[in-house]
């Protein structure tokens, strides 16, 4: 079984500063990792994802984040947000190659950009 | 853009009472998931559905839900007897192939079960 721990339920921090969005996960076996964003009355958006290879992926609207096996985090961060970036964002991990394709999200960040 | 669509958006019930929540999943995608989130809570994976199919799920997925896609484009999760705690948001996800590992979700329907 796989868990997830976003560390930060809220996180305010002001337009056009950098931020860093905290995941951490536990699991036996190798998984993949997602961040997923979600405006207000929207769905779940896919922001990027972690396969393999490079450790660092990035997404859209200028987010990437880092895979670090040994310490089993995946942080998002964005060099400077805009007002835009306003919503909450899930980090999440499905088996990898396990042929199980379910999700297991974490709690949450809602950040908050302040103008 | 293809998008997930969900109705209603918000659904109000006595507890007891049967319910269906549809969605429409983008229309090229085969693999189709149930998620759902309490207030406050994480979201959690209820059920992922294929060709006509339960592929998996998850301990919360007991004999009260089902799924089923009637016909080409509806997916619907059916709660028999709505209990309080079936209170919650919940999400539909489709995916065109599982292992390129993107689901694409819907804006959700609130469900209050009173």
């Amino acid at each position: 079984a796989q868990s997830v721990t976003q560390l930060d339920s809220q996180v305010p921090v002001f337009e056009e500063a950098p931020v860093e969005l905290r995941c951490n996960y536990s699991s036996s076996v190798s998984v993949y990792l997602f961040w997923y964003v979600q405006y207000p009355n929207q769905g779940l958006q896919l922001l990027l994802k972690y396969l393999s290879g490079s450790t660092l992926v990035k997404g859209i609207n200028g987010f990437e984040a880092e895979f670090n096996k040994s310490q089993t985090s995946f942080h998002l961060r964005k060099p400077s947000v805009h007002i835009s970036d306003t919503a909450e964002y899930f980090c999440a991990v499905t088996p990898a190659g396990a042929g199980s394709y379910q999700l297991t999200f974490g709690k949450g960040t809602k950040l908050s950009v302040i103008p | 853009e293809p998008e997930v669509t969900q109705t209603p958006s918000h659904q109000v019930t006595q507890m007891g009472q049967e319910v269906i929540l549809r969605c429409v999943p983008i229309s090229n995608h085969l693999y189709f998931y149930w998620y759902r989130q309490i207030l406050g809570q994480k979201v959690e994976f209820l059920v992922s559905f294929y060709n006509n199919e339960i592929s998996e799920k998850s301990e919360i997925f007991d004999d009260q839900f089902s799924v089923e896609r009637p016909d080409g484009s509806n997916f619907t999760l059916k709660i028999r007897s709505t209990k309080l705690e079936d209170s919650a948001m919940y999400f539909c996800a489709s995916s065109e192939d599982p292992s390129y590992n993107e689901q694409f979700f819907g804006p959700g329907t609130r469900l209050t079960v009173l």
